[in-house]
């Protein structure tokens, strides 16, 4: 499985967008790029995944560059609440198994 | 979200101890995987189980014994733990491409985890 290098901390303001970034520069063309996030105490959250084209749902938008070697997960206008760890995930198609887990960014949402 | 429940949320036991963990999710799906969540640590794979027959075993020591009576339903059986077994342990679901899915290499079914249990071994 393709690793991923995520920047280990970021703030941010309450109200402002959160562009969290991920580096992947090993990844294949059958794999896909997941974010998960996880709230102290709790399991983690799936947030968003995409292949190569950018994706948006209502929690938040994926960019991927069109290399696939990078991608941002931007949250729109960042709460409180959004203060977690975020992990970038590489992932074979075909295979619902196995999301290999790094350490992820945590991301404080400050006011 | 309640779709992967996992039941005790927290569990202290003395290391000569029998304990279970369960868990079950009511979403449909046909795979669940137990992970391991130490303090400080990436979470790890431990077990995978699809269409209740294991297909994954991270090299996990035997005092870890897993369960899938059916789909919806995982446990985590424990003895004879030690101290640094102490962690969150998760479960997560996903739905599995059925076999005989002739649509080779498009599926990908995110996976939905429960809150875990806080287990604490003296």
């Amino acid at each position: 499985d393709a690793k991923t290098t995520q920047p280990p901390s970021m703030d941010c303001a309450e109200g402002r967008a959160a562009n969290l970034p991920c580096n992947h520069s090993t990844i294949s063309g059958n794999e896909y790029v997941y974010w998960y996030r996880q709230i102290h105490s709790q399991g983690p959250q799936y947030i968003i995944h995409g292949l190569k084209n950018n994706e948006t749902n209502e929690m938040a938008s994926l960019i991927i560059t069109e290399d696939r070697k990078s991608s941002t997960l931007i949250l729109p206008h960042a709460t409180l609440r959004d203060t977690a760890v975020y992990y970038c995930i590489v992932r074979p198609t075909g295979t619902a198994s196995k999301l290999t887990f790094g350490t992820g960014t945590r991301l404080q949402v400050t006011l | 979200e309640t779709g992967v429940t996992q039941t005790p949320r927290h569990l202290v036991m003395g290391m000569t101890n029998k304990k279970s963990l369960k868990c079950e999710q009511h979403l449909g799906h046909n795979a669940m995987y137990w992970y391991k969540q130490s303090a400080k640590k990436p979470l790890e794979l431990m077990f995978v189980y699809s269409l209740e027959e294991r297909v994954e075993n991270n090299s996990v020591p035997s005092r870890f014994s897993p369960e899938c009576p059916n789909s919806s339903h995982l446990f985590l059986h424990l003895h004879t733990l030690q101290p640094e077994d102490s962690a969150l342990y998760l479960c997560a679901s996903s739905q599995d491409r059925s076999q005989g899915d002739l649509n080779v290499g498009s599926y990908n079914s995110p996976l939905h985890f429960g809150n875990g249990t806080r287990l604490t071994v003296t």
